[in-house]
């Protein structure tokens, strides 16, 4: 089993809907959970970050995070184009402190 | 400036080859680590150092060496490049804030191809 699990993709979504993306993890002592976004040939950029059950928003986004279902999704809403990007999810272990990653799901935003 | 920086952004080189790729930030943080992307895989953890005397392994060093010059600089070594080297190399910096969360900001990257 991965330790980080993500929806394989693509995900195609027409502009100004909802994108929703979801992630599982395995280490149920994990306690820090990231969103990052990464568009084609470039580095990884932090969206995201939450560590308490229940809702985070910023803006567009909105992380939920659910520790007993070890499950934290990123909702996307009124999508644009320029959220077209792999969307990774990371999470941090309990012990140590270092990220483990999922293999990302790609976004493409319909115009 | 970019808050961390990698150096070369890209690089070809044959097997057998020693390769050094730089990284070195601006941003005062304590940690830094090593990914490379592949295809697929997602990001994989090579290396990690917390501070300029830590050192640690990740799940992929085989084949790799590191070095903390300083706080501010991290080098990854290939010793003698292989063919399955071929990635896309990511320096990233952290600094446990006070919400506990060990947020990672990432460089540029570094395209390698070995042929």
């Amino acid at each position: 089993q991965k330790e980080v699990e993500q929806n394989s993709g693509p995900l195609s979504v027409p502009e100004g809907a909802i994108a929703s993306l979801n992630c599982t993890y395995s280490d149920r002592g994990s306690q820090s959970f990231f969103w990052y976004r990464q568009y084609s040939g470039k580095s990884p950029e932090l969206i995201m970050s939450i560590y308490s059950n229940g809702d985070k928003e910023d803006g567009r986004f909105t992380a939920q995070l659910n520790k007993a279902s070890q499950y934290v999704s990123l909702l996307i809403r009124d999508s644009q184009p320029s959220d077209s990007a792999t969307y990774l999810c990371a999470v941090s272990r309990s012990n140590d402190y270092k990220l483990s990653f999922g293999a990302g799901t790609t976004v493409t935003v319909r115009a | 400036d970019a808050d961390v920086t990698q150096t070369p952004r890209n690089r070809i080189t044959k097997t057998g080859k020693r390769i050094m790729l730089e990284c070195s930030q601006t941003k005062g943080h304590d940690r830094m680590y090593w990914y490379r992307q592949d295809p697929g895989l997602g990001l994989r953890l090579i290396y990690y150092s917390f501070d300029v005397k830590d050192i640690n392994k990740g799940e992929i060093s085989d084949g790799y060496s590191v070095s903390r010059q300083a706080q501010a600089k991290f080098s990854l070594s290939l010793e003698s490049a292989i063919p399955n080297q071929t990635a896309l190399y990511f320096c990233a910096t952290s600094d446990l804030g006070l919400a506990g969360l060990d947020e990672q900001f990432f460089g540029p990257g570094t395209r390698l191809t070995v042929l």
